[in-house]
């Protein structure tokens, strides 16, 4: 199965910071999906066919990547996005979760 | 909106089975398949297998095959997961979530498997 591997895999970010996270797959995959976790709460969508926002998304996430190498950008880091960030592969069966991005507010 | 509202915690004892239902609302049950995922604090997030809600086909992870037994009640727009043969290993958190991309997720429900 492909192994998904995301970095780094804790860091604090100020407010306004540019935030940037990596997802590397052990085999080329053709998108990466993400997701937001908070506390206790179950993983809300975010990205989508690599680069796409889902609904209601704000504009200050981005995603980008091919191949093997993908990142999530967040232009502006607010409060609110502090949770922990999962990419995920559905090319190859099983489907597979990188390990987590957790991202603090300095 | 859409709304996928999964069965309360469980505390099942070793080598009993639990059933956990994922209820959804506020689009057509049967146009999305319904994904079932694992949480656990040591292994992450892995996916179990799906249910094509429409024929009831199902798909597993190796992983999970024989562990898992995905289910779907259209009346009810209502997904099962059954877990047996449990294990303290089957400790976690239990998600459904809808559609290709899982877009949508349940609230998750807590297993504890202890004697």
């Amino acid at each position: 199965e492909i192994v998904l591997t995301q970095s780094p895999t804790t860091m604090a970010a100020s407010p306004g910071e540019k935030v940037t996270l990596t997802c590397l797959a052990s085999s080329s995959v053709n998108y990466i999906y993400w997701y937001q976790q908070k506390s206790s709460a179950s993983p809300k969508f975010l990205i989508y066919y690599t680069s796409s926002l889902a609904s209601g998304v704000p504009d200050r996430f981005s995603g980008s990547g091919s191949g093997t190498s993908y990142s999530l950008t967040i232009s502006s880091m607010e409060a609110e996005d502090a949770a922990i960030y999962y990419c995920l592969q559905l090319t190859s069966t099983p489907p597979t979760f990188g390990a987590g991005t957790k991202l603090e507010l300095k | 909106q859409v709304q996928l509202q999964q069965s309360g915690a469980e505390l099942a004892k070793p080598g009993s089975s639990v059933k956990i239902s994922c209820k959804a609302s506020g689009y057509t049950f049967t146009s999305y398949c319904i994904n079932w995922i694992k949480q656990t604090t040591g292994q992450g997030l892995e996916y179990i297998g799906y249910i094509n809600t429409g024929s009831g086909g199902t798909n597993y992870n190796e992983k999970f095959k024989g562990k898992a037994t995905l289910t779907v009640d259209k009346s009810s727009s209502t997904a099962f997961m059954q877990l047996s043969s449990l294990t303290p290993d089957d400790s976690a958190v239990y998600y459904c979530a809808m559609g290709d991309w899982f877009a949508y997720w349940g609230q998750g429900t807590l297993v504890t498997v202890s004697s």
